[in-house]
């Protein structure tokens, strides 16, 4: 069964600071990783989707990378604002046909000005 | 329209109603799924639907009934629910011309509180 870990559960850094996220899975046969941002209360926004055949994918101050065959991702934020306060998932994709999405418990993200 | 969209946002229910969730996308996308999530908990996988047809329940209890109607539209119908029930409901969909690289676009949920 695929266990997604995120680490560190919380994170408190002030403004201006580059950080890193990350995510690990226990099985490697993923289609897809994806990252989201949650505000409270709110809806998932897809922040970065990287390919199971890809390294990086990058997005603004985002850049989200992929290890599969060592089953970890990280997602770097340069430059953090406080707006970038949020919880930030990571989720895979597998299963028959990718019908699955499993998530992480999420990083709670406070940007301090 | 690259978005979901569900109604209601806010949903307040006694444990005798019937309500429904609706969930609504435009992009062509079909494979639609319900998800349910906790206060500090990340989203759990209820039900999937593609091509509007159920494929994966995941031993959703029966008080929680989804319906496709066609490949736009999504329901959750709900009835005598426990105020454990009380979460966010999110939507999300997930186009299937190219399985690989299709990334899920989720909705702003639907916040139910069972009284």
């Amino acid at each position: 069964k695929q266990e997604v870990t995120q680490i560190p559960a919380a994170l408190s850094v002030p403004e201006g600071e580059n950080l890193v996220l990350n995510c690990s899975f226990t099985d490697s046969a993923i289609y897809n990783l994806q990252w989201f941002r949650q505000d409270p209360g709110k809806g998932l926004t897809s922040l970065l989707l990287i390919q199971s055949s890809q390294r990086e994918q990058t997005s603004g101050r985002l850049n989200a990378s992929l290890d599969k065959s060592s089953g970890r991702s990280t997602l770097y934020i340069a430059a953090s604002q406080p707006g970038d306060s949020a919880t930030y998932l990571c989720a895979v994709r597998q299963g028959e046909y990718g019908n699955k999405l499993v998530f992480g418990a999420g990083t709670i993200l406070r940007v301090k000005s | 329209d690259t978005e979901v969209t569900q109604t209601p946002k806010h949903l307040v229910m006694g444990m005798t109603n019937k309500k429904s969730l609706k969930c609504e996308q435009h992009m062509g996308h079909r494979a639609m799924y319900w998800y349910k999530q906790k206060a500090k908990k990340p989203p759990e996988l209820m039900f999937v639907y593609s091509y509007e047809k159920l494929s994966i329940n995941e031993s959703v209890p029966s008080r929680f009934s989804p319906e496709c109607p066609n490949s736009s539209l999504l329901n959750l119908h709900l009835h005598a629910l426990q105020p454990e029930d009380s979460a966010l409901y999110l939507c999300a969909s997930r186009g299937t011309g190219t399985p690989i690289g299709v990334g899920y676009t989720f909705g702003s949920g639907t916040r139910l509180t069972v009284v």
